[in-house]
């Protein structure tokens, strides 16, 4: 299965700041996504990272609040902009691992974000 | 929307006995899986069930999978302290992989 790591892994910020997370695989991944868990909730999905164009955002997330690079297969960032603490949450990357007709969803650490 | 619904959301036993999370969903899907989070950590992928398989186990994981009722069923026997964890169910259509709220399981040494 893939390998992903997250950077930075936690961090407390202040408002109206802004925060850049990155995500690496250890391999070359078609299919990379950001989702986002607020306390006590499950996840939901920002965006899908797409590989040289925009990203595809959902229901609810703009890309002016959360950019999203992705220059190559293997990393993508997420930008949490002009913060507030309704942003705290942890933010997570995964990827789509296609084995066949197989299709898995990996998960990174997390980064877990405070925002005073 | 496709959300897939989990019950019971809190569901503490002793250690050794099994333990039985169930999942609901609302649209067509190709896939289900089953995750497990500890403590606010990042997710660990247990099980995957295809929407034309009907039962699958991995040690001691036993999912089942009802796209009649679509509904699944996560049972972990043999407990252990560190199967304590939030369990999620997610749903895949479409590339997209849609999360239940969770089931919150607590392990009783």
């Amino acid at each position: 299965s893939a390998v992903i790591s997250q950077k930075p892994s936690r961090d407390i910020c202040q408002r109206g700041t802004s925060l850049t997370i990155q995500c690496q695989v250890d391999s070359q991944v078609t299919m990379m996504f950001w989702y986002r868990q607020q306390p006590g909730q499950s996840l939901t999905l920002i965006a899908t990272a797409n590989q040289g164009s925009e990203a595809t955002y959902e229901s609810g997330f703009v890309i002016d609040k959360f950019p999203i690079s992705r220059p190559n297969l293997t990393f993508s960032t997420l930008t949490v902009s002009n913060m507030s603490p309704e942003d705290s949450s942890i933010y997570l990357c995964s990827v789509l691992e296609v084995t066949g007709t197989q299709e898995t969803q990996y998960f990174g650490p997390g980064t877990r974000l405070l925002v005073l | 929307s496709q959300q897939g619904e989990e019950d019971p959301q809190a569901l503490s036993i002793q250690e050794g006995e099994n333990a039985t999370m169930n999942c609901s969903y609302k649209t067509s899907i190709n896939n289900l899986q089953w995750y497990r989070q500890n403590s606010g950590r990042g997710l660990v992928h247990l099980i995957l069930i295809r929407s034309n398989e009907r039962e699958k186990h991995s040690g001691r994981l036993r999912v089942t999978l009802d796209t009649s009722k679509k509904s699944s069923s996560l049972l972990i026997t043999a407990s252990r302290a560190a199967d304590t964890a939030s369990y999620f169910c997610a749903t895949q259509g479409a590339q997209k992989l849609v999360f239940g709220q969770g089931t919150r399981l607590t392990i009783n040494p």
